[in-house]
């Protein structure tokens, strides 16, 4: 079983939409999780953390961490062209490594 | 403030050679994470190095070595280069407080000819 899994892509929607996007971990001891935007070609770029159960807002970005089911998630409201990119989902399995999904291209529509 | 800062950007070598990686964290940060991205792929965990200590290794052969000195910056070296190792490689920088964030630089690609 992989440490960290990610809804297989890609994901296409239409512009003003909201993107969806699934992670689930296999550690129960993680204690905090990240999401990563990576554009083809560039490194990855952290756009959201979270260590609580419960919901975090920033901007148009919504995290969500269901500790009980083992579960992140990241919602993208009012998807823009800008957004198009590659959504990677990571967990610290310990104090200090991340373990990352396969991620998840995601393409907003004009 | 400069983000974190890696060397070079992109590399060729052929297979038997030995690269060197640089890396510069973000000022004030004193940890320093290793990463190698192969195409389609997450990043997979090499190294972190904290306070010039190794403090994990993710499951890489011996031949990937690094590490980190006084002003927190890191190398990362790679000996008897294969094919396989063609990768996009990041070096992420965070305080080093337990589970903190990461940030990552612009990273190096290694193409193995």
């Amino acid at each position: 079983q992989k440490e960290v899994e990610q809804n297989s892509g890609p994901l296409s929607v239409p512009e003003g939409a909201i993107a969806s996007l699934n992670c689930t971990y296999s550690d129960r001891v993680s204690q905090s999780f990240f999401w990563y935007r990576q554009y083809s070609g560039k490194s990855p770029e952290l756009i959201m953390s979270i260590y609580s159960n419960g919901d975090k807002e920033d901007g148009r970005f919504t995290a969500q961490l269901n500790k009980a089911s083992q579960y992140v998630s990241l919602l993208i409201r009012d998807s823009q062209p800008s957004d198009s990119a590659t959504y990677l989902c990571a967990v610290n399995t310990n104090d200090y490594k991340l373990s990352f999904g396969a991620g998840t291209t995601v393409t907003v529509r004009a | 403030d400069a983000g974190v800062t890696q060397s070079p950007t992109h590399l060729i070598k052929t297979r038997g050679q030995h690269v060197t990686l640089r890396c510069s964290p973000i000022s004030g940060h004193k940890s320093v994470s290793w990463y190698q991205q192969v195409l389609g792929q997450g990043p997979q965990f090499i190294f972190q190095y904290y306070e010039k200590e190794e403090r994990g290794r993710g499951n890489f052969p011996d031949r990937f070595s690094a590490r980190q000195f006084p002003n927190y910056s890191s190398e990362l070296n790679v000996n008897a280069l294969l094919l396989g190792d063609s990768a996009l490689y990041l070096c992420a920088s965070s305080s080093g407080l337990a589970y903190n964030e990461q940030f990552f630089g612009p990273g190096t690609r290694l193409t193995v000819l």
